[in-house]
């Protein structure tokens, strides 16, 4: 079993809904989580973090983390067709060696006009 | 401020040969981490280094090897190539081992023949 898990789509909505991506994760040592948008033939870019129970929400974007589910979503509001990426969920543990973070193998989002 | 820079960005080799990869991380972040990215597997850790020391290390053969430098620009070389070594590796720099928030630079593709 992976550690952290991600349905890897394609999930298509259309221009101006609500995609919804999921993810979850195994070690219930996670502390922090974190979402990161990446186009293709690009590079990883961070787009949200949350480390607390509930929502966090940075303009379009809402990141929700349920430790008690080990379950982190991330909600994208009026998606738009520059959302269209492969959207990576990673979880941080503290070993003593730092926070090593842990990456799902993301979902494809595709909206569509 | 400049990202993390890495070079080449493109290479091929042939198997049984050895291949070094460069990365400069943010300017600031002592923390720089290697992950491989492949089609089927994802971001897969490779190590991560702070202040010229291996903190972390993924689950990867002795080939896979890295160092960290006084100025926090690191190397990573893969010894004796596999096909399977073909992939996109990526380094990503942090502020510390304790913080979350990886930045990515654009990444290497290397190709084994």
């Amino acid at each position: 079993q992976k550690e952290v898990e991600q349905n890897s789509g394609p999930l298509s909505v259309p221009e101006g809904a609500i995609a919804s991506l999921n993810c979850t994760y195994s070690d219930r040592g996670s502390q922090s989580f974190f979402w990161y948008r990446q186009y293709s033939g690009k590079s990883p870019e961070l787009i949200m973090s949350i480390y607390s129970n509930g929502d966090k929400e940075d303009g379009r974007f809402t990141a929700q983390l349920n430790k008690a589910s080990q379950y982190v979503s991330l909600l994208i509001r009026d998606s738009q067709p520059s959302d269209s990426a492969t959207y990576l969920c990673a979880g941080g543990v503290k070993p003593g060696g730092g926070n090593k973070l842990t990456f799902g193998t993301g979902t494809q989002l595709k909206v569509e006009l | 401020k400049a990202g993390v820079t890495q070079t080449p960005r493109y290479l091929i080799k042939t198997r049984g040969q050895q291949v070094t990869l460069s990365c400069s991380p943010i300017s600031g972040h002592r923390s720089v981490s290697w992950y491989q990215q492949t089609p089927g597997q994802g971001l897969q850790f490779l190590f991560e280094y702070f202040s010229e020391t291996q903190r972390n290390k993924g689950n990867f053969p002795g080939r896979f090897s890295g160092r960290q430098f006084s100025n926090s620009r690191s190397e990573m070389n893969v010894s004796t190539l596999e096909l399977g070594d073909s992939a996109l590796y990526l380094c990503a720099s942090r502020l510390g081992v304790n913080t979350g928030e990886l930045f990515f630079g654009e990444g290497s593709r290397l190709t084994v023949l």
